[in-house]
């Protein structure tokens, strides 16, 4: 069984620019989170999906940012018009439908980690 | 609002010592799981351990041992002969529940650094 992918693993973009990760999560997981970690700080929750369905979104998450899980497989965060403070790593994570302990352990990926120049 | 603290930033020990990491959480929920993932170098955090609110039981898995005591909202992590390849950050974490799906609080994560 294959883990939580995340693509791409570095990006290095100009402040203004837009960028766009993907998140492959584990097959059959139809929970995913997206957080972000900056240095020297544990993962932030950015936003939640519930198989297509965006259901939370942090205050983290400005209007620049948006995220999409178009067929509940497969979810891309898009970041436009970047700024500095967008330096970060991005953090995937998914976790099984069944109730319980399935549930509520997350699994993460390899995260994309993003400077803003 | 939840909270986690891990007040060691860093600790440092050389290789075959015993090391534990801290962890101390906020919450009103009654029912919530607590967490531990290890952040190597490469930045994947990894899944350790995951414990819910109402398992108080001390858990071993081999070098590993976790200490969970509600009284003092304690989390505690101890590996036993430490090993260079256990340098990395741990993160202890909590779930919060929101109608029906769970996020994680993560606290700001403990630097363990095993020297030969």
């Amino acid at each position: 069984d294959t883990g939580v992918s995340q693509d791409p693993r570095h990006k290095i973009t100009k402040r203004g620019q837009n960028v766009t990760f993907r998140c492959d999560p584990i097959s059959e997981h139809n929970r995913l989170y997206w957080y972000r970690q900056t240095l020297g700080q544990g993962p932030e929750f950015l936003t939640y999906f519930q198989n297509e369905a965006q259901l939370e979104k942090s205050r983290l998450l400005s209007d620049r940012f948006s995220a999409e899980r178009p067929k509940g497989s497969f979810s891309t965060l898009e970041i436009q018009r970047t700024e500095q403070g967008d330096s970060a790593m991005y953090l995937c994570a998914s976790s099984s439908p069944f109730p319980g302990e399935g549930q509520e352990t997350q699994y993460f990926g390899p995260g994309t980690r993003l400077l803003v120049l | 609002a939840q909270k986690v603290t891990q007040a060691q930033t860093e600790i440092s020990v050389v290789e075959k010592e015993d090391v534990t990491l801290d962890c101390v959480y906020e919450t009103r929920d009654t029912t919530y799981y607590l967490f531990w993932y290890k952040q190597p170098p490469s930045g994947e955090l990894v899944f350790l351990i995951r414990r819910n609110s109402f398992d108080e039981q001390n858990e071993i898995s081999g070098r590993y041992s976790w200490n969970f005591q509600k009284s003092t909202s304690s989390f505690n992590f101890t590996i036993t002969a430490s090993q260079v390849v256990d340098s990395a950050v741990y993160f202890c974490a909590l779930s919060e529940r929101n109608s029906g799906y769970s996020t994680l609080t993560f606290g700001k994560g403990t630097m363990l650094l095993v020297s030969p």
